[in-house]
């Protein structure tokens, strides 16, 4: 079966420094998404991202934020500067259409110190 | 603003009873509802989703019930074994053209008893 794919499982950074958490999407999906899960609570949405661009953002994803499929088949998440607050699951999900349940990768675990 | 949230919290049975896990949500202009399993250190993994022109739909052991009148949503389990323990979240996303996020409960934790 189809897996969505991310990388690394598990990333601890320093305060202030820039993280990119990785994702290899289904390939015929066309819908790609990041959420986060802080601990214990429930998933946000971060953002869409749909022909190279762009769909919806959360309030969450602010400018300290970004995302870019700088080719084919990988999908990034690049927090420039990185909080405390942002120590969470970071999920990558795809899918074939908006109206479609999403496949979700197995996350990342961010840790900021 | 308006969210999807769940009735209980935790929820135990014993293995091979049916669980019935509910979900109410706020938003009148969700059209499209979908419940999630997730097992420890995992992402969220598809179980079964439902459209809001259906009241029912069913899968393998699990069946998926819609009540738009009173916005309310379920996920019923057969014969629930111990693999199903997990917490279970409901998500729902608004039927705008430009909506494309899943707004999610806060999840479900249901322990099945050997």
């Amino acid at each position: 079966e189809p897996e969505v794919t991310q990388t690394p499982s598990h990333q601890v950074t320093q305060m202030g420094q820039e993280v990119i958490l990785r994702c290899v999407p289904i390939s015929n999906h066309l819908y790609f998404y990041w959420y986060r899960q802080i601990l214990g609570q429930k998933v946000e949405f971060l953002v869409s991202f749909y022909n190279n661009e762009i769909s919806e953002k959360s309030e969450i994803f602010d400018d300290q934020f970004s995302v870019e499929r700088p080719d084919g088949s990988n999908f990034t998440l690049k927090i420039r500067s990185t909080k405390l607050e942002d120590s969470a699951m970071y999920f990558c999900a795809s899918g074939r259409g908006t109206n479609y349940g999403y496949t979700f990768g197995s996350g990342t675990r961010l840790t900021v110190v | 603003g308006e969210s999807v949230g769940l009735h209980l919290p935790t929820l135990s049975v014993q293995e091979g009873d049916n669980s019935i896990i509910n979900c109410a949500y706020s938003n009148s202009a969700s059209d499209y509802f979908i419940w999630y399993k997730q097992e420890s250190g995992k992402g969220p993994q598809f179980i079964i989703d439902i459209r809001s022109n259906m009241d029912k739909r069913q899968g393998q052991r699990v069946t998926v019930l819609l009540n738009k009148t009173v916005k309310h949503l379920s996920l019923q389990i057969a014969a629930t074994q111990p693999g199903d323990s997990a917490v279970y979240f409901c998500a729902e996303k608004d039927s705008g053209a430009g909506s494309y996020q899943l707004t999610f409960g806060k999840g479900t934790k249901l322990s099945v008893i050997p």
